[in-house]
C-alpha cells in the first residue's frame, strides 16, 4: 500500500514569493495533518482536517498561510508571501481515526532565501 | 508549560548498552501514547504504541505511568542502527497529536 506522498521534496524560493505544497494521504485515512518541523525540534501542528473540514487551525498563521482539502482526499498548503523564517520541513501525515497512529510523508524541505 | 517534554540528549552509548528515555506530559486528559523514531533528514515513523499495561517489542519496552504522567522507552542491547531521534507523542480527544522535541541517540561501535 502506498504511503503518504508529498511533493515537491525540496523547494528553494526567494522571500516574498508564493509557494505551495501538495499531499496525498493514505487511502481511506480521513484525518490529515500538516506539520512544520524546525531543526532540532519536534513537529508542530499547523492544521488538521477531518475529511474536508479543517477542525484545528489555531496554529496556522492565517495572514500568509492557507490550506485546503477538496473532496476530503488530497491537500495543499500555501504560503504567500514567504518569509525567511518559513524555512523548515513541512510534513503531511494521515491517520485512520481518533487515537490511531499517524503516518508521515517524506516532507517538503523549504528554503527561503 | 509544554504539552510534552523530553530530555533532548544527546545520548551516546556503546553497542550492547541499555538506554532509557523518559517523557512527561502535562495534560491528564491525554489518551493515547506513542514513540516515533526519526532518522536524520527523514520523516518520523511509528516505533511503538504505549499501552497502560506496558508493552514490549523485541529489544524495545515502553511503559506508561498515568499517575505521574510520564512515558518511558527502554532499548536493550543497543545496535548501531538504533541511532536516531526518538519522539514522544501524546494525543488528546479529537486526534490532537502533541510531539516532544525528541531525544537524540547515537550508538557507538
Amino acid at each position: 500500500e502506498a504511503g503518504v506522498v508529498q511533493s515537491p521534496r525540496y523547494k528553494i524560493i526567494e522571500k516574498k514569493q508564493p509557494v505551495a505544497f501538495w499531499c496525498n494521504p493514505i487511502s481511506g485515512h480521513n484525518t490529515l495533518y500538516w506539520y512544520l518541523q524546525n531543526l532540532g525540534q519536534g513537529p508542530e501542528l499547523l492544521i488538521r482536517y477531518e475529511n474536508e473540514e479543517a477542525v484545528d487551525d489555531s496554529q496556522l498563521p492565517k495572514d500568509r498561510f492557507s490550506a485546503e482539502r477538496l473532496k476530503g482526499v488530497d491537500s495543499t498548503l500555501k504560503i504567500q508571501p514567504a518569509e525567511l523564517g518559513d524555512s523548515a520541513v513541512y510534513l503531511c501525515a494521515s491517520s485512520l481515526g481518533p487515537r490511531r497512529e499517524a503516518f508521515f510523508g517524506q516532507g517538503t524541505r523549504l528554503t527561503v532565501v | 508549560r509544554k504539552e510534552v517534554e523530553q530530555d533532548p540528549g544527546p545520548f551516546n552509548v556503546p553497542e550492547g548498552a541499555t538506554v532509557a528515555f523518559n517523557c512527561t506530559y502535562s495534560n491528564s486528559a491525554s489518551q493515547s501514547f506513542f514513540w516515533y523514531r526519526q532518522d536524520c533528514r527523514k520523516e518520523p515513523k511509528l516505533l511503538m504504541s504505549v499501552y497502560s499495561s506496558g508493552n514490549e517489542d523485541g529489544r524495545f519496552t515502553a511503559q506508561l505511568n498515568r499517575a505521574s504522567q510520564y512515558i518511558s522507552l527502554l532499548i536493550r542491547d543497543s545496535k548501531l542502527s538504533d541511532s536516531a531521534t526518538y519522539l514522544c507523542v501524546v494525543t488528546r480527544t479529537g486526534n490532537q497529536f502533541y510531539f516532544g522535541t525528541g531525544t537524540s541517540l547515537t550508538v557507538i561501535p
